[in-house]
Protein backbone atom coordinates (compact mmCIF):
# COMPACT_ATOMS: atom_id res chain seq x y z
CA UNK A 1 0.00 0.00 0.00
CA UNK A 2 0.81 3.45 -0.48
CA UNK A 3 2.81 5.48 2.55
CA UNK A 4 2.08 8.58 3.92
CA UNK A 5 3.72 10.39 6.97
CA UNK A 6 3.31 12.71 9.66
CA UNK A 7 5.58 14.98 11.57
CA UNK A 8 6.22 15.04 14.42
CA UNK A 9 4.75 12.08 16.33
CA UNK A 10 3.95 13.79 18.89
CA UNK A 11 4.36 17.03 20.17
CA UNK A 12 3.96 19.05 23.64
CA UNK A 13 3.77 22.63 23.82
CA UNK A 14 2.69 25.70 25.83
CA UNK A 15 -0.86 27.31 25.69
CA UNK A 16 -1.02 30.29 23.40
CA UNK A 17 1.28 29.17 20.98
CA UNK A 18 1.35 27.28 17.53
CA UNK A 19 2.16 24.17 16.37
CA UNK A 20 2.98 22.62 12.67
CA UNK A 21 2.14 19.23 11.60
CA UNK A 22 3.03 17.61 8.49
CA UNK A 23 1.62 15.66 6.60
CA UNK A 24 3.31 13.79 3.60
CA UNK A 25 2.62 10.88 0.76
CA UNK A 26 5.80 9.21 0.37
CA UNK A 27 4.84 7.31 -2.51
CA UNK A 28 2.34 8.69 -4.69
CA UNK A 29 0.71 12.16 -5.11
CA UNK A 30 -2.48 13.41 -4.18
CA UNK A 31 -4.92 16.43 -4.91
CA UNK A 32 -6.78 16.23 -1.64
CA UNK A 33 -5.52 15.33 1.36
CA UNK A 34 -8.06 15.40 4.94
CA UNK A 35 -7.60 16.16 8.45
CA UNK A 36 -8.99 14.12 11.43
CA UNK A 37 -8.94 14.86 15.17
CA UNK A 38 -9.31 11.92 17.65
CA UNK A 39 -10.15 12.40 21.22
CA UNK A 40 -9.82 9.85 23.43
CA UNK A 41 -12.11 6.48 23.26
CA UNK A 42 -13.73 8.55 20.45
CA UNK A 43 -13.72 7.32 16.66
CA UNK A 44 -11.99 9.79 14.25
CA UNK A 45 -13.45 12.67 13.07
CA UNK A 46 -13.20 14.56 9.91
CA UNK A 47 -12.10 17.97 10.47
CA UNK A 48 -11.02 19.81 6.82
CA UNK A 49 -10.31 18.59 3.33
CA UNK A 50 -7.09 20.20 2.47
CA UNK A 51 -6.76 20.79 -1.46
CA UNK A 52 -4.17 21.42 -3.61
CA UNK A 53 -3.16 24.78 -4.85
CA UNK A 54 -6.90 26.27 -3.64
CA UNK A 55 -8.49 26.92 -0.25
CA UNK A 56 -9.29 24.16 2.56
CA UNK A 57 -12.64 23.13 3.28
CA UNK A 58 -13.52 22.90 6.97
CA UNK A 59 -16.47 20.35 8.82
CA UNK A 60 -19.29 22.32 10.56
CA UNK A 61 -18.07 23.72 13.77
CA UNK A 62 -14.34 23.63 13.03
CA UNK A 63 -12.36 26.93 13.38
CA UNK A 64 -10.89 27.76 10.43
CA UNK A 65 -8.99 30.64 11.69
CA UNK A 66 -7.76 28.61 14.44
CA UNK A 67 -6.56 25.19 12.06
CA UNK A 68 -4.26 26.45 9.46
CA UNK A 69 -4.50 24.48 6.52
CA UNK A 70 -1.90 25.03 3.74
CA UNK A 71 -1.62 22.05 0.96
CA UNK A 72 1.44 23.47 -1.41
CA UNK A 73 2.46 20.65 -3.34
CA UNK A 74 0.75 17.29 -4.17
CA UNK A 75 2.94 15.52 -1.43
CA UNK A 76 2.95 17.51 1.51
CA UNK A 77 -0.59 19.38 3.56
CA UNK A 78 0.23 21.26 6.93
CA UNK A 79 -2.03 21.88 9.60
CA UNK A 80 -1.45 24.79 11.93
CA UNK A 81 -2.80 24.79 15.53
CA UNK A 82 -3.25 28.24 16.43
CA UNK A 83 -2.84 29.69 19.80
CA UNK A 84 -3.22 26.49 21.01
CA UNK A 85 -5.14 25.41 24.35
CA UNK A 86 -5.24 22.67 26.66
CA UNK A 87 -8.56 21.51 25.13
CA UNK A 88 -7.05 21.13 21.66
CA UNK A 89 -4.83 18.23 22.72
CA UNK A 90 -5.89 15.44 20.53
CA UNK A 91 -4.67 12.67 18.53
CA UNK A 92 -4.40 14.53 14.65
CA UNK A 93 -4.01 12.04 11.87
CA UNK A 94 -4.03 12.64 7.95
CA UNK A 95 -4.79 10.63 5.01
CA UNK A 96 -4.16 10.90 1.61
CA UNK A 97 -5.40 8.91 -1.46
CA UNK A 98 -3.58 8.60 -5.10
CA UNK A 99 -5.05 10.88 -7.24
CA UNK A 100 -4.83 8.75 -10.28
CA UNK A 101 -6.95 5.76 -9.17
CA UNK A 102 -10.16 5.42 -10.06
CA UNK A 103 -10.90 3.62 -6.96
CA UNK A 104 -10.45 5.89 -3.61
CA UNK A 105 -8.37 4.11 -1.14
CA UNK A 106 -7.33 6.22 1.60
CA UNK A 107 -3.84 6.07 3.28
CA UNK A 108 -3.13 7.37 6.76
CA UNK A 109 -0.42 8.67 8.38
CA UNK A 110 0.76 7.53 11.69
CA UNK A 111 -1.17 10.07 13.57
CA UNK A 112 0.70 13.16 15.48
CA UNK A 113 0.04 13.10 19.58
CA UNK A 114 -0.47 17.17 20.40
CA UNK A 115 -0.67 18.42 24.16
CA UNK A 116 -1.24 21.54 24.92
CA UNK A 117 0.11 22.42 28.30
CA UNK B 1 -23.48 7.64 2.80
CA UNK B 2 -24.94 4.96 3.80
CA UNK B 3 -24.60 4.39 7.36
CA UNK B 4 -23.23 1.18 8.84
CA UNK B 5 -23.56 -0.55 12.24
CA UNK B 6 -21.24 -2.69 13.78
CA UNK B 7 -20.87 -4.61 17.02
CA UNK B 8 -19.42 -2.52 19.52
CA UNK B 9 -16.59 -4.96 21.06
CA UNK B 10 -15.89 -8.75 20.32
CA UNK B 11 -13.32 -11.31 21.42
CA UNK B 12 -11.11 -14.20 18.83
CA UNK B 13 -9.15 -16.77 20.34
CA UNK B 14 -5.34 -16.63 18.88
CA UNK B 15 -5.30 -18.50 15.92
CA UNK B 16 -8.93 -18.98 15.64
CA UNK B 17 -10.93 -17.05 12.58
CA UNK B 18 -12.20 -13.31 13.21
CA UNK B 19 -15.39 -12.42 11.57
CA UNK B 20 -16.53 -9.27 12.22
CA UNK B 21 -19.99 -8.55 10.93
CA UNK B 22 -20.98 -5.03 9.69
CA UNK B 23 -24.33 -4.27 8.50
CA UNK B 24 -25.64 -1.39 5.83
CA UNK B 25 -29.07 -1.79 4.54
CA UNK B 26 -29.52 1.57 2.80
CA UNK B 27 -26.08 0.38 0.80
CA UNK B 28 -26.77 1.95 -2.81
CA UNK B 29 -25.69 0.46 -5.88
CA UNK B 30 -22.20 2.34 -6.52
CA UNK B 31 -21.14 2.89 -2.91
CA UNK B 32 -18.54 0.47 -2.10
CA UNK B 33 -17.26 -1.51 1.44
CA UNK B 34 -14.21 -0.37 2.85
CA UNK B 35 -12.48 -2.07 5.73
CA UNK B 36 -10.21 0.04 7.77
CA UNK B 37 -8.82 -1.03 11.59
CA UNK B 38 -6.99 1.05 14.09
CA UNK B 39 -4.24 0.02 16.54
CA UNK B 40 -4.09 1.70 19.58
CA UNK B 41 -2.46 4.78 19.12
CA UNK B 42 -1.82 4.57 15.54
CA UNK B 43 -3.34 5.67 12.06
CA UNK B 44 -5.92 3.91 10.58
CA UNK B 45 -5.03 1.22 8.08
CA UNK B 46 -6.69 0.28 5.01
CA UNK B 47 -7.47 -3.40 5.14
CA UNK B 48 -9.92 -4.36 1.91
CA UNK B 49 -12.66 -3.07 0.29
CA UNK B 50 -15.35 -4.21 -2.25
CA UNK B 51 -18.39 -3.66 -4.38
CA UNK B 52 -20.78 -6.93 -4.97
CA UNK B 53 -17.92 -9.79 -5.71
CA UNK B 54 -16.13 -11.65 -2.56
CA UNK B 55 -12.13 -9.98 -2.06
CA UNK B 56 -9.27 -11.69 -0.71
CA UNK B 57 -6.76 -10.01 -0.09
CA UNK B 58 -3.26 -10.93 2.27
CA UNK B 59 -4.49 -9.75 5.21
CA UNK B 60 -8.33 -10.30 4.93
CA UNK B 61 -11.26 -12.18 3.32
CA UNK B 62 -14.17 -9.59 2.63
CA UNK B 63 -17.64 -11.30 2.13
CA UNK B 64 -20.47 -9.21 0.74
CA UNK B 65 -24.00 -10.71 0.99
CA UNK B 66 -25.47 -11.22 -2.41
CA UNK B 67 -28.26 -7.91 -1.40
CA UNK B 68 -25.19 -5.96 -0.46
CA UNK B 69 -26.94 -5.12 3.16
CA UNK B 70 -24.14 -6.89 5.16
CA UNK B 71 -20.51 -7.71 5.31
CA UNK B 72 -18.07 -9.91 6.99
CA UNK B 73 -14.50 -8.90 7.29
CA UNK B 74 -12.48 -12.49 8.26
CA UNK B 75 -9.11 -12.74 10.03
CA UNK B 76 -8.34 -16.44 9.07
CA UNK B 77 -5.58 -16.68 11.69
CA UNK B 78 -5.91 -14.20 14.04
CA UNK B 79 -3.02 -12.92 16.54
CA UNK B 80 -2.28 -10.90 19.48
CA UNK B 81 -1.63 -8.25 16.86
CA UNK B 82 -4.63 -8.00 15.40
CA UNK B 83 -6.08 -6.48 18.39
CA UNK B 84 -7.58 -3.35 17.11
CA UNK B 85 -10.56 -1.60 16.50
CA UNK B 86 -12.03 -2.34 13.31
CA UNK B 87 -14.22 0.03 11.13
CA UNK B 88 -16.52 -0.86 8.19
CA UNK B 89 -17.09 2.09 5.91
CA UNK B 90 -19.67 2.34 2.77
CA UNK B 91 -18.38 5.02 0.39
CA UNK B 92 -19.10 5.81 -3.43
CA UNK B 93 -15.91 4.21 -4.89
CA UNK B 94 -14.66 7.23 -7.17
CA UNK B 95 -15.47 9.66 -4.59
CA UNK B 96 -12.48 11.93 -2.74
CA UNK B 97 -12.43 9.70 -0.18
CA UNK B 98 -13.15 11.84 2.89
CA UNK B 99 -14.12 8.80 4.77
CA UNK B 100 -16.48 9.02 7.84
CA UNK B 101 -15.93 6.67 10.51
CA UNK B 102 -18.47 5.29 13.08
CA UNK B 103 -17.67 3.53 16.54
CA UNK B 104 -15.97 0.32 14.73
CA UNK B 105 -15.59 -2.97 16.86
CA UNK B 106 -12.93 -3.49 19.12
CA UNK B 107 -11.83 -6.99 18.20
CA UNK B 108 -9.52 -8.59 21.13
CA UNK B 109 -7.69 -11.58 20.24
CA UNK B 110 -6.68 -13.32 23.40
CA UNK B 111 -4.24 -16.17 23.88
Amino acid sequence: GAVVSQHPSWVICKSGTSVKIECRSLDFQATTMFWYRQFPKQSLMLMATSNEGSKATYEQGVEKDKFLINHASLTLSTLTVTSAHPEDSSFYICSARPWDRQISVAFFGQGTRLTVV
Amino acid sequence: DAKTTQPPSMDCAEGRAANLPCNHSTISGNEYVYWYRQIHSQGPQYIIHGLKNNETNEMASLIITEDRKSSTLILPHATLRDTAVYYCIVRVGGSQGNLIFGKGTKLSVKP
